[in-house]
């Protein structure tokens, strides 16, 4: 079945510094990946709409200055948090699909720590 | 924005027992999919439902798609402890925001054996 993979699995940074997450889809091509966050007891909330060549589209309320979403091919997308506070420590989970017809697969998301 | 309503929030069966759990829309869905995850993991999906009204077995799961598209719901029979987890269910539009999920709120279900 589909595999989407996310590295790294728990990053613990310091304020101010910046954090790279890359979500890969490893058996197929996704034009199209998602970024969620989730924070703890609560579900997820979509961030952003991450479109193979072209830019992100963010939902309401994310910065998009701040969560920088890079798709660059296929099968990679990265999310960095820029300038990251103790406010952004939260679960991080990507997702993709092969075509706008099949089920979304979720990466095993991204445990991040701002200290 | 829509707005997933999912019940009961939490559930606390014995082994063997049945387990039902639904979720309501304020607005209509093209798409439902059911999703459990693990502490620490990614949601995994479970099944997803396309059509108004289709009903869809995975294993010891049943879901079924509402009639009016608005809702769905859930059942795993003859639980097992394995079956803990926070299952999740999630609303799509359709068309390009296909991938664009609303997430109900989360059942945490615990099974005890």
């Amino acid at each position: 079945g589909a595999v989407v993979s996310q590295h790294p699995s728990r990053v613990i940074c310091k304020s101010g510094t910046s954090v790279k997450i890359e979500c890969r889809s490893l058996d197929f091509q996704a034009t199209t990946m998602f970024w969620y966050r989730q924070f703890p007891k609560q579900s997820l909330m979509l961030m952003a709409t991450s479109n193979e060549g072209s830019k992100a589209t963010y939902e309401q309320g994310v910065e998009k200055d701040k969560f920088l979403i890079n798709h660059a091919s296929l099968t990679l997308s990265t999310l960095t948090v820029t300038s990251a506070h103790p406010e952004d420590s939260s679960f991080y989970i990507c997702s993709a699909s092969s075509h706008l017809t099949s089920p979304l697969h979720f990466g095993n998301g991204t445990r991040l720590t701002v200290t | 924005g829509q707005q997933l309503n999912q019940s009961p929030q939490s559930m606390f069966i014995q082994e063997g027992e049945d387990v039902s759990m639904n979720c309501t829309s304020s607005s209509i869905f093209n798409t439902w999919l059911w999703y459990k995850q693990d502490p620490g993991e990614g949601p995994v999906l479970l099944i997803a439902l396309y059509k108004a009204g289709e009903l869809t077995s995975n294993g010891r799961l049943t879901a079924q798609f509402g009639i009016t598209r608005k809702d769905s719901f859930l059942n795993i029979s003859a639980s097992i402890p394995s079956d803990v987890g926070i299952y999740f269910c999630a609303g799509a539009a359709g068309g390009t925001s296909y991938g664009k999920l609303t997430f109900g709120q989360g059942t945490i279900l615990t099974v005890h054996p």
